[in-house]
Protein backbone atom coordinates (compact mmCIF):
# COMPACT_ATOMS: atom_id res chain seq x y z
CA UNK A 1 0.00 0.00 0.00
CA UNK A 2 1.03 3.37 -0.57
CA UNK A 3 2.20 5.49 2.39
CA UNK A 4 0.55 8.62 3.30
CA UNK A 5 2.35 9.55 6.53
CA UNK A 6 0.21 11.31 9.29
CA UNK A 7 -2.69 13.03 6.60
CA UNK A 8 -5.43 10.21 5.76
CA UNK A 9 -7.98 10.77 3.11
CA UNK A 10 -11.06 11.99 5.12
CA UNK A 11 -14.55 11.59 4.32
CA UNK A 12 -17.06 12.89 6.07
CA UNK A 13 -20.93 12.14 5.95
CA UNK A 14 -24.16 12.98 8.28
CA UNK A 15 -25.18 10.58 10.20
CA UNK A 16 -28.22 8.44 8.11
CA UNK A 17 -26.37 9.00 5.06
CA UNK A 18 -24.50 6.45 3.11
CA UNK A 19 -20.91 6.43 2.72
CA UNK A 20 -18.90 5.24 0.11
CA UNK A 21 -14.74 4.45 0.61
CA UNK A 22 -12.61 3.68 -2.32
CA UNK A 23 -9.85 1.75 -2.70
CA UNK A 24 -6.97 1.01 -5.65
CA UNK A 25 -5.29 -2.22 -5.19
CA UNK A 26 -2.03 -2.97 -7.42
CA UNK A 27 -1.38 -6.54 -7.66
CA UNK A 28 -3.61 -8.52 -10.27
CA UNK A 29 -2.37 -11.50 -8.86
CA UNK A 30 -4.31 -10.47 -5.86
CA UNK A 31 -7.81 -12.99 -5.68
CA UNK A 32 -8.46 -12.43 -1.98
CA UNK A 33 -10.22 -8.79 -0.52
CA UNK A 34 -10.83 -7.43 3.06
CA UNK A 35 -11.78 -4.28 4.57
CA UNK A 36 -11.13 -3.90 7.87
CA UNK A 37 -12.73 -0.97 10.12
CA UNK A 38 -10.10 0.17 12.71
CA UNK A 39 -10.74 2.43 15.75
CA UNK A 40 -8.19 5.06 17.45
CA UNK A 41 -6.13 2.44 19.80
CA UNK A 42 -7.57 -0.50 18.52
CA UNK A 43 -6.24 -3.14 15.87
CA UNK A 44 -7.49 -3.91 12.66
CA UNK A 45 -11.74 -5.23 12.84
CA UNK A 46 -12.41 -7.26 9.63
CA UNK A 47 -15.56 -6.11 7.95
CA UNK A 48 -16.21 -8.29 4.87
CA UNK A 49 -14.47 -10.04 2.35
CA UNK A 50 -14.81 -10.45 -1.02
CA UNK A 51 -12.89 -12.97 -3.37
CA UNK A 52 -12.08 -12.40 -6.77
CA UNK A 53 -14.57 -14.52 -8.67
CA UNK A 54 -17.16 -11.61 -7.01
CA UNK A 55 -17.92 -8.37 -8.03
CA UNK A 56 -20.42 -8.01 -5.26
CA UNK A 57 -21.35 -8.96 -2.03
CA UNK A 58 -23.49 -8.08 0.53
CA UNK A 59 -23.43 -7.76 4.27
CA UNK A 60 -25.46 -6.01 7.17
CA UNK A 61 -25.46 -2.42 6.46
CA UNK A 62 -22.23 -3.61 4.34
CA UNK A 63 -21.46 -3.89 0.52
CA UNK A 64 -18.51 -4.62 -0.97
CA UNK A 65 -17.27 -3.97 -4.99
CA UNK A 66 -15.05 -5.41 -7.10
CA UNK A 67 -13.47 -4.25 -10.16
CA UNK A 68 -11.03 -6.15 -11.19
CA UNK A 69 -10.62 -4.59 -15.00
CA UNK A 70 -9.55 -1.09 -13.64
CA UNK A 71 -8.17 -2.82 -10.09
CA UNK A 72 -10.63 -1.27 -7.91
CA UNK A 73 -12.85 -2.12 -4.74
CA UNK A 74 -15.60 -0.15 -2.67
CA UNK A 75 -17.40 -0.41 0.76
CA UNK A 76 -20.54 1.19 0.53
CA UNK A 77 -21.87 1.50 4.35
CA UNK A 78 -25.61 2.44 4.24
CA UNK A 79 -27.53 4.76 6.91
CA UNK A 80 -23.70 5.85 8.55
CA UNK A 81 -23.95 5.61 12.51
CA UNK A 82 -21.55 7.68 14.75
CA UNK A 83 -20.18 4.30 15.40
CA UNK A 84 -18.87 3.92 12.25
CA UNK A 85 -16.18 6.51 12.48
CA UNK A 86 -12.66 5.39 11.86
CA UNK A 87 -9.95 4.12 9.69
CA UNK A 88 -11.01 1.83 6.98
CA UNK A 89 -8.60 -0.41 5.37
CA UNK A 90 -8.81 -2.44 2.49
CA UNK A 91 -6.50 -5.04 1.91
CA UNK A 92 -4.98 -7.85 -0.43
CA UNK A 93 -4.20 -11.49 -0.69
CA UNK A 94 -3.78 -14.32 -3.41
CA UNK A 95 -4.55 -17.47 -2.19
CA UNK A 96 -1.92 -18.77 -1.84
CA UNK A 97 -0.03 -16.35 -0.23
CA UNK A 98 0.05 -15.52 3.34
CA UNK A 99 0.66 -12.09 4.28
CA UNK A 100 -2.27 -8.98 3.48
CA UNK A 101 -0.79 -5.92 2.21
CA UNK A 102 -2.99 -3.13 3.47
CA UNK A 103 -4.08 -0.08 1.35
CA UNK A 104 -4.28 3.87 2.00
CA UNK A 105 -6.69 4.13 4.85
CA UNK A 106 -9.71 6.17 4.61
CA UNK A 107 -10.36 8.30 7.81
CA UNK A 108 -14.72 7.99 8.02
CA UNK A 109 -16.05 10.54 10.19
CA UNK A 110 -19.96 10.49 10.51
CA UNK A 111 -21.49 14.45 11.92
CA UNK A 112 -24.69 14.63 13.61
CA UNK B 1 -12.94 -12.86 25.51
CA UNK B 2 -11.79 -15.48 22.94
CA UNK B 3 -10.49 -13.07 20.68
CA UNK B 4 -7.03 -12.83 20.11
CA UNK B 5 -4.46 -11.25 22.99
CA UNK B 6 -2.04 -9.74 23.26
CA UNK B 7 0.14 -8.69 25.97
CA UNK B 8 1.39 -6.08 27.10
CA UNK B 9 -0.99 -3.47 25.45
CA UNK B 10 2.07 -0.40 25.66
CA UNK B 11 5.48 -0.40 26.50
CA UNK B 12 7.90 2.59 26.60
CA UNK B 13 11.82 1.54 26.61
CA UNK B 14 15.07 3.10 26.45
CA UNK B 15 16.67 2.58 22.98
CA UNK B 16 19.22 0.31 23.36
CA UNK B 17 17.24 -2.11 25.53
CA UNK B 18 15.81 -4.82 24.41
CA UNK B 19 11.96 -6.00 24.65
CA UNK B 20 9.68 -8.64 23.63
CA UNK B 21 5.67 -9.24 22.88
CA UNK B 22 3.71 -11.73 23.65
CA UNK B 23 0.07 -12.93 21.22
CA UNK B 24 -2.40 -15.60 21.93
CA UNK B 25 -4.00 -16.27 18.86
CA UNK B 26 -7.68 -17.88 18.84
CA UNK B 27 -7.40 -20.90 20.07
CA UNK B 28 -8.41 -23.49 16.78
CA UNK B 29 -6.14 -21.07 14.64
CA UNK B 30 -3.05 -22.81 13.48
CA UNK B 31 -1.88 -19.49 11.41
CA UNK B 32 -0.50 -16.58 13.38
CA UNK B 33 1.45 -13.61 11.91
CA UNK B 34 2.52 -10.27 13.09
CA UNK B 35 2.74 -6.77 11.59
CA UNK B 36 4.03 -3.46 12.48
CA UNK B 37 1.58 -0.28 12.07
CA UNK B 38 3.33 3.30 12.15
CA UNK B 39 0.83 6.29 12.44
CA UNK B 40 -1.15 7.04 9.83
CA UNK B 41 -0.36 4.00 7.55
CA UNK B 42 -1.69 0.51 7.09
CA UNK B 43 -0.38 -2.84 9.01
CA UNK B 44 2.98 -3.88 7.47
CA UNK B 45 3.48 -7.60 7.19
CA UNK B 46 6.82 -9.07 9.14
CA UNK B 47 6.71 -12.53 9.58
CA UNK B 48 3.87 -15.17 9.76
CA UNK B 49 4.10 -19.41 11.03
CA UNK B 50 2.00 -22.22 10.11
CA UNK B 51 1.79 -24.26 13.23
CA UNK B 52 5.41 -24.06 14.86
CA UNK B 53 7.16 -23.51 11.77
CA UNK B 54 8.00 -19.64 10.30
CA UNK B 55 7.46 -20.05 6.91
CA UNK B 56 7.50 -16.20 6.13
CA UNK B 57 9.62 -13.07 6.76
CA UNK B 58 9.44 -9.92 5.60
CA UNK B 59 12.64 -7.72 4.41
CA UNK B 60 11.57 -5.69 7.39
CA UNK B 61 12.32 -7.82 10.07
CA UNK B 62 15.95 -6.91 10.40
CA UNK B 63 18.65 -9.37 12.50
CA UNK B 64 17.50 -7.08 15.55
CA UNK B 65 13.87 -8.98 15.71
CA UNK B 66 13.00 -12.28 16.24
CA UNK B 67 10.08 -14.49 16.34
CA UNK B 68 9.10 -17.88 18.22
CA UNK B 69 6.16 -19.98 18.61
CA UNK B 70 7.50 -22.74 20.24
CA UNK B 71 4.63 -24.98 20.74
CA UNK B 72 2.55 -23.44 17.59
CA UNK B 73 0.03 -21.75 20.11
CA UNK B 74 1.90 -18.46 21.42
CA UNK B 75 3.89 -16.42 19.84
CA UNK B 76 6.39 -14.13 20.89
CA UNK B 77 8.09 -11.16 19.22
CA UNK B 78 11.44 -9.71 20.30
CA UNK B 79 13.36 -6.94 19.35
CA UNK B 80 16.68 -6.60 20.34
CA UNK B 81 18.82 -3.34 20.79
CA UNK B 82 16.13 -1.07 20.32
CA UNK B 83 16.11 1.88 18.04
CA UNK B 84 13.58 4.81 17.89
CA UNK B 85 12.64 4.10 14.44
CA UNK B 86 11.32 0.94 16.06
CA UNK B 87 8.39 2.66 17.54
CA UNK B 88 5.02 1.53 16.63
CA UNK B 89 2.05 -0.26 16.90
CA UNK B 90 3.20 -4.06 16.72
CA UNK B 91 -0.10 -6.25 15.87
CA UNK B 92 -1.01 -9.84 15.47
CA UNK B 93 -3.47 -11.96 13.67
CA UNK B 94 -4.51 -15.38 13.50
CA UNK B 95 -6.17 -17.71 11.00
CA UNK B 96 -7.05 -21.24 10.22
CA UNK B 97 -5.94 -22.59 6.84
CA UNK B 98 -8.56 -25.38 6.87
CA UNK B 99 -11.30 -23.11 7.96
CA UNK B 100 -10.66 -20.10 5.81
CA UNK B 101 -9.50 -22.32 2.51
CA UNK B 102 -6.89 -21.30 0.22
CA UNK B 103 -8.07 -17.38 1.50
CA UNK B 104 -6.74 -15.93 4.16
CA UNK B 105 -9.58 -14.54 6.31
CA UNK B 106 -6.97 -12.81 9.37
CA UNK B 107 -8.30 -11.30 13.07
CA UNK B 108 -6.26 -9.24 14.53
CA UNK B 109 -5.22 -8.58 18.44
CA UNK B 110 -5.19 -4.78 19.83
CA UNK B 111 -1.34 -5.12 19.42
CA UNK B 112 0.87 -3.46 21.69
CA UNK B 113 1.87 0.23 21.27
CA UNK B 114 6.07 0.50 21.21
CA UNK B 115 7.57 3.86 22.25
CA UNK B 116 11.49 4.02 22.31
CA UNK B 117 12.98 6.96 23.75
Amino acid sequence: GESVGLHLPTLSVQEGDNSIINCAYSNSASDYFIWYKQESGKGPQFIIDIRSNMDKRQGQRVTVLLNKTVKHLSLQIAATQPGDSAVYFCAENTGTASKLTFGTGTRLQVTL
Amino acid sequence: DTGVSQDPRHKITKRGQNVTFRCDPISEHNRLYWYRQTLGQGPEFLTYFQNEAQLEKSRLLSDRFSAERPKGSFSTLEIQRTEQGDSAMYLCASSHSQLAGAYNEQFFGPGTRLTVL
